[in-house]
């Protein structure tokens, strides 16, 4: 199957600071890869797309400037929180696609941010 | 305006007490529709990919079947480690460099052994 880890699994922080997640896809080369929002007893939101090598696409409502995303290379996705505030605590998950053809989304075992 | 609604909200039953989760959708030009199984702080896991009408997928004691409207997760003989909250998600026509997958809300499972 295809593996797709998240690092750091858990955070806290104070406000102000800024929070960088990794998301990795361990054995496929992931061209495309997401990054969501989930609140407790809600489905997943979709935040924004992630091409390898381009610019991420955000969803409407989603401030580019303030979650920041890369997309280095095949493997690694990254979401940084600039200057995170207590709103912006919840559980953040990626997932992972092989290829632009291939549609299932493997998914990440999240990270849960709590910003005091 | 593309949905997906998923039933019932909640369910429980007892252990060997079989029954079927609903994943109705409304999306022009269906790519797939897909389920995954989500416990408790943590990621979805995936389960069936589903692409035409007609199609059923198994998987120890699970069962995805679709229709051109709807899709059912059919669970033969629940465990209690069956117990999370099962996802169903739909992928419309492909849009460059988008997503377009939408997720359900989701049925949170609970089995009482």
């Amino acid at each position: 199957g295809a593996v797709v880890s998240q690092h750091p699994s858990r955070v806290i922080c104070k406000s102000g600071t800024s929070v960088k997640i990794e998301c990795r896809s361990l054995d496929f080369q992931a061209t495309t890869m997401f990054w969501y929002r989930q609140f407790p007893k809600q489905s997943l939101m979709l935040m924004a797309t992630s091409n390898e090598g381009s610019k991420a696409t955000y969803e409407q409502g989603v401030e580019k400037d303030k979650f920041l995303i890369n997309h280095a290379s095949l493997t690694l996705s990254t979401l940084t929180v600039t200057s995170a505030h207590p709103e912006d605590s919840s559980f953040y998950i990626c997932s992972a696609r092989r290829g632009r053809s291939q549609e299932t989304q493997y998914f990440g075992p999240g990270t849960r941010l709590l910003v005091l | 305006e593309d949905q997906v609604t998923q039933s019932p909200e909640a369910l429980r039953l007892q252990e060997g007490e079989s029954s079927s989760l609903n994943c109705s959708y409304t999306v022009s030009g269906l790519r797939g529709l897909f389920w995954y199984r989500q416990d408790p702080g943590k990621g979805p896991e995936f389960l069936f990919t589903l692409y035409s009408a007609g199609e059923e997928k198994e998987k120890e004691r699970l069962k995805a079947t679709l229709t051109k409207k709807e899709s059912f997760l059919h669970i033969t003989a629940p465990k209690p480690e069956d117990s999370a909250t099962y996802l169903c998600a739909v992928q419309g026509p492909p849009l460059t460099g988008a997503n377009n997958l939408f997720f359900g809300t989701g049925t949170r499972l609970t089995v009482i052994p």
